[in-house]
């Protein structure tokens, strides 16, 4: 059974850094066919992707953030931590983490999320 | 970056109904793309991957099709349960891009 699970504050003031972590369960970094993403939604909006890492330590990010975030992973504790500097209340959004699978021949997609944590970001 | 235009952006139907969703992309991605459903405070759950193949677990009423850049997703008789928002997805280039969303409400 797959999981994943994001930790974090909920709270962050203007200008913060931001620090969420991805505890899953089910795969593991060792898989050549495995990722992890960050997707963010604020209230009541479109899904908006932010970052993702492979399992090889590839690394992506959404050109608009890409000053602002870094993707990191700990393969042995099952987690990926992602960073987003310089926090403005526009950033206030549930912030989801996924596996990014790659089914075959046909491509990489995210098949299973976390629940999300929602993340205010206000003085 | 790939647009990827979502309509119509809401509409309402009643139980039964054929529902037809559509997604244009702004170039070629093939068929990379996929399709969720999101229901209110939940996380979003794959519905479609490869633009036509149905996820493991997902009801047949449920499919996708796809036409140059055009994608669409079918709910051949709407249920009770999947009044909902829908979503695409594009994975064919980074950044990877979502459409705007349709809100699928009761009629």
């Amino acid at each position: 059974q797959i999981t994943l699970k994001e930790s974090g504050p909920t709270l962050v003031k203007p200008t913060q850094s931001l620090t969420l972590t991805c505890t899953f369960s089910g795969f593991s970094f060792t898989s050549k066919r495995v990722g992890v993403g960050w997707i963010r939604q604020p209230p009541g909006k479109a899904l908006e992707w932010l970052a993702l890492i492979h399992w090889d330590d590839e690394k992506r990010y959404s050109p608009s953030l890409k000053d602002r975030l870094t993707i990191t992973k700990d393969t042995s504790r099952n987690q990926v931590v992602l960073t987003m500097t310089n926090m403005d209340p526009v950033d206030t959004a549930t912030y989801y983490c996924a596996q990014r699978y790659k089914e075959g021949t046909y491509g990489w997609y995210f098949d299973y999320w976390g629940q999300g944590t929602l993340v205010s970001v206000s003085s | 970056d790939i647009q990827m235009t979502q309509s119509p952006s809401s509409l309402s139907a009643s139980v039964g109904d054929r529902v037809t969703i559509t997604c244009r992309a702004s170039q070629d991605i093939n068929t990379c793309l996929a399709w969720f459903q999101q229901k209110p405070g939940k996380a979003p759950k794959i519905l479609i991957y490869a633009a036509s193949l149905l996820y493991s677990g997902v009801p047949s009423r449920f499919s996708g099709s796809a036409s140059g850049t055009d994608f669409t997703l079918t709910i051949s008789s709407l249920q009770p349960e999947d009044y909902a928002t829908y979503y695409c997805q594009q994975c064919s280039a980074y950044p990877l891009t979502f459409g705007g969303g349709t809100k699928v409400d009761i009629k």
